[in-house]
């Protein structure tokens, strides 16, 4: 997971209520991305960014934003729009994004909807 | 577009057998392909990559994947299997646009002592 730090591990939201996942990363890199993960259905993007202060929607993006004020940071806020969001949510982050550049990720935030 | 498949849910072996986690692609032009392990309630660890040159791409903890440009398959391998490679496996593929990624629903390696 080296490099790439995401807070909180389990996060905990009622319903109506807005949460931010955070992730930070120290590895220089100019693209960062989040993920969700459920069971047997592998990863879908949610949010990339190629670059500081501009980022593009994945393919399901709605519920979701973001935003990339800064190099290393890329918070994720799971609004009360986003009708199913327990899930385990994942964020990485390449050198650039050409294909071959590899994405390391974050080791994960748990979130559950009470 | 592009898409990854891994046929198996679950893959069994014993300690010290080899062990094969199949992956299959769909993309256009050349595949830029990738193995990544899950240990529970973990992030993704990059194990390896194929980007170009030889069909025998050898990765982290002695883990080993084929290319093959035919079948179009990108098989994970290991001669000898360890209790401690228990864990998800995932294939991805990455695209042209912006670096994004494809992931295969995931393979779950079991190995029994």
């Amino acid at each position: 997971d080296g490099g790439i730090t995401q807070s909180p591990k389990y996060l905990f939201r009622k319903e109506g209520q807005n949460v931010t996942l955070s992730c930070e990363q120290n590895l220089n890199h100019d693209a960062m991305y989040w993920y969700r993960q459920d069971p047997g259905q592998g990863l879908r993007l949610i949010y990339y960014s190629q670059i500081v202060n501009d980022f593009q929607k994945g393919d399901i993006a709605e519920g979701y934003s973001v935003s990339r004020e800064k190099k290393e940071s890329f918070p994720l806020t799971v609004t009360s729009a986003q009708k199913n969001p327990t899930a385990f949510y994942l964020c990485a982050s390449s050198q650039g994004t050409s294909r071959g550049d590899t994405q390391y990720f974050g080791p994960g935030t748990r979130l559950t909807v009470l | 577009a592009q898409s990854v498949a891994q046929p198996e849910d679950q893959v069994n072996v014993a300690e010290g057998n080899p062990l094969t986690v199949k992956c299959t692609y769909s993309v256009s032009g050349n595949p830029y392909l990738f193995w990544y392990v899950q240990y529970p309630n973990r992030g993704l660890q990059f194990l390896l990559k194929y980007i170009t040159g030889d069909n025998l791409v050898k990765g982290s903890y002695g883990f080993e994947a084929e290319f093959n440009k035919s079948q179009t398959s990108f098989h994970l391998k290991k001669p000898s299997a360890l209790v401690s490679d228990s864990a998800l496996y995932f294939c991805a593929v990455r695209d042209t646009n912006a670096g994004k990624s494809t992931f295969g629903d995931g393979t779950t390696l079991t190995v029994k002592p």
